[in-house]
């Protein structure tokens, strides 16, 4: 059972485009998400998070909206820039009755494109 | 500012042997959280370490431990390998307890089972 899914394996956009990724996910009980951006051979990167407190963060170019009810989250990328290019993982987790979060469940990921 | 550091980076074991993998978390965190990434997956969680205690754990077997250092290093350590255990193994740190929920990853290390 996958509780994140990110059902686009793939995204290609021309470099100055925005880009959009998705996310959907099942527990109704996660309350953090957060993207990550990874490159080969190496570890994921963090890119920005959101709480479901909010509906909307936005850090540079990059924007995250969180539709609670939709259990559905995107991640804007504008404008796209060809280092750009790389897998894209959304995750979420839950906070516990002690108010931290531990685990993070990941979708596969979806791989961008952006060129030049 | 040192981000995570794992070691090694890659490994090559056969069927049957134990491995151990080692992390040093992000300066100011002291929680250590282990991830599996299959090829084409996303990051498994295997558990997670807080204040040298296992505090939560994802869907591995028993062959899958841990350990956490006083100075919030940790080690993973795998027993009886499978080929199925083949995979990039990632390490986060946090600090959830300093509101630093954010999990850092660092580089991974890649093991290979033959």
């Amino acid at each position: 059972d996958q509780q994140v899914k990110q059902n686009s394996p793939s995204l290609s956009v021309q470099e100055g485009r925005i880009s959009i990724l998705n996310c959907d996910y099942t527990n109704s009980m996660f309350d953090y998400f957060l993207w990550y951006k990874k490159y080969p051979a190496e570890g994921p990167t963090f890119l920005i998070s959101i709480s479901s407190i909010k509906d909307k963060n936005e850090d540079g170019r990059f924007t995250v909206f969180l539709n609670k009810s939709a259990k559905h989250l995107s991640l804007h990328i504008v404008p796209s820039q060809p280092g750009d290019s790389a897998v894209y993982f959304c995750a979420a987790s839950r906070t516990n009755s002690g108010g931290s979060n531990y685990k993070l469940t990941f979708g596969k990921g979806t791989l961008l494109t952006v060129n030049p | 500012d040192a981000g995570v550091t794992q070691s090694p980076t890659h490994l090559i074991k056969t069927r049957g042997q134990q491995v151990t993998l080692r992390c040093s978390p992000k300066s100011g965190h002291d929680t250590v959280s282990w991830y599996q990434q299959a090829l084409g997956q996303g990051p498994q969680f295997i558990f997670q370490y807080y204040e040298e205690e296992e505090r939560q754990r994802g869907n591995f077997p028993d062959r899958f431990s841990g350990h956490q250092f006083p100075n919030y290093s940790s080690e993973l350590n795998v027993n009886a390998l499978l080929l199925g255990d083949s995979a990039l193994y990632l390490c986060a740190s946090s600090s959830p307890a300093r509101g630093l929920e954010t999990q850092y990853f660092g580089p991974g290390t890649r093991l290979l089972v033959l």
